[in-house]
């Protein structure tokens, strides 16, 4: 079967443009969520989905939004670019939201880099 | 709030040597615990878990214990090889927080022959 799946794999954008994340969850998987790891640290979490309804959202600015499709693959979107906003972008996918022992899979990513 | 803390990177060392990387967290609640590893240019892959207190998680050769008393989840492992160079996350999921992960900062390993 196949893993969590990201387009595109790299993407190069100018300060203001807006950027376009995929991500297309395991198969059987519900819930989507994403995270942004800046180089040298640590994922941090921007937003869960889970049968298409936002289910948790972190510490990110309002240029930030995302959505869930019917097939459960998800986007990510964001706006207004800036420089600090370049970092991998991981999308990870589980069974299901409230069980706390359900591990997420990861995605390879998207490398976003702003100019 | 909840965070988790790693030892700072990077750690050196010879094929075969015993290795300890040490992750300590503060959380509400009984958070789940996780190690997830990351090669270079890939995404992150689950290493183990644990679920509640005393609990061992393993895998590969790995393994760490779920200590809730010093708040600990140390990993080891007793032989390292060339091929175990990545960088090692620390992860806890609290209910509190819904199944969001909260990540240390990563260690780096680097393993010579």
């Amino acid at each position: 079967d196949a893993g969590v799946t990201q387009s595109p794999t790299h993407l190069i954008k100018t300060r203001g443009q807006h950027v376009t994340l995929r991500c297309s969850p395991i198969s059987g998987h519900k819930s989507v969520s994403w995270y942004q790891q800046v180089l040298g640290q640590g994922p941090q979490f921007i937003f869960q989905y889970y049968e298409k309804e936002e289910r948790g959202r972190g510490n990110f600015p309002d240029r930030f939004s995302a959505r869930q499709f019917p097939n459960y693959s998800s986007e990510l979107n964001v706006n207004a670019l800036l420089l600090g906003d370049s970092a991998l972008y991981l999308c990870a996918s589980s069974l299901g939201v409230t069980a706390l022992n359900q591990p997420q899979h990861f995605g390879d990513g998207t490398r976003l880099s702003i100019l | 709030g909840n965070s988790v803390t790693q030892m700072e990177g990077p750690v050196t060392l010879s094929e075969e040597a015993f290795l300890t990387i040490n992750c300590t967290y503060t959380a509400t609640g009984y958070p789940s615990l996780f190690w997830y590893v990351q090669y270079p240019g890939e995404g992150l892959q689950l290493l183990l878990k644990a679920t509640k207190a005393d609990d061992k998680g393993s895998n590969k050769g790995f393994e760490a214990t779920y200590r809730k008393e010093t708040t600990s989840f140390h990993l080891e492992k007793g032989s390292v090889q060339v091929s175990d160079s990545a960088v090692y996350f620390c992860a806890l999921r609290s209910n509190q927080a819904g199944t969001a992960l909260i990540f240390g900062k990563g260690t780096t390993l680097s393993v010579s022959s």
